[in-house]
């Protein structure tokens, strides 16, 4: 199986700045990851993949970085907003297994 | 294109009843799944299925059932509901079968067992 685990529970970013968001995985076979925002009452909603061929991949405003060696992977939200804050989750689906496993969370706070 | 769906919305048993949470979603998706959410934590998975007629456990599978007769549909069934079960309980869906791919989650049903 897989176990990920977010590094903070918690982060309070200024609005503008960058944020980073960090995510340990324990299983080298971990084929894809998904990164996942979660605002209060609502469901996870998707924000970006990485499989594991790619070091990296941009989306609007989000950037994920993947360190294999390390069995790390990061988040980064650009000109961070008040939208933004939200529970983050990371998730990691090993290979030829159909679960997927999530870490506990990183709660965003966007100070205006 | 209603995405996944999930009724109800909130629920409170009294322990020992059972009932069933629906999900359904209309994107044709193989791949469904339950997962429980509880407070400070990420989610955990109940059930998962890969297509009609295939079922099998995740994480937490204790005192749950699904059955998977549909593409569509992919009810999780609470047998003799617990306290320990008080949760919020997501289902999703994804297109791979044959492998990861991303999931699409629901609302959510928030319940409550007393």
């Amino acid at each position: 199986g897989e176990s990920v685990g977010l590094h903070l529970p918690t982060l309070s970013v200024q609005e503008g700045d960058n944020s980073i968001i960090n995510c340990a995985y324990s299983n080298s076979a971990s084929d894809y990851f998904i990164w996942y925002k979660q605002e209060s009452g609502k469901g996870p909603q998707f924000i970006i993949d990485i499989r594991s061929n790619m070091d990296k991949r941009q989306g609007q405003r989000v950037t994920v970085l993947l360190n294999k060696t390390v069995k790390h992977l990061s988040l980064q939200i650009a000109a961070t907003q008040p939208g933004d804050s939200a529970v983050y989750f990371c998730a990691g689906w090993p290979c030829h297994d159909y679960k997927l496993s999530f870490g506990a969370g990183t709660t965003v706070t966007v100070r205006a | 294109n209603a995405g996944v769906t999930q009724t109800p919305k909130f629920q409170v048993l009294k322990t020992g009843q059972s009932m069933t949470l629906q999900c359904a979603q209309d994107m044709n998706h193989e791949y469904m799944s339950w997962y429980r959410q509880d407070p400070g934590m990420g989610l955990r998975l109940i059930h998962y299925s890969v297509g009609a007629g295939i079922t099998d456990q995740g994480e937490v599978p204790n005192g749950y059932n699904v059955s998977r007769s549909t593409t569509e549909d992919f009810p999780l069934r609470l047998l003799s509901a617990a306290p320990s079960q008080t949760s919020v309980y997501f289902c999703a869906s994804s297109s791979g079968r044959a492998g990861p791919d991303t999931q699409y989650f629901g609302p959510g049903t928030r319940l409550t067992v007393l």
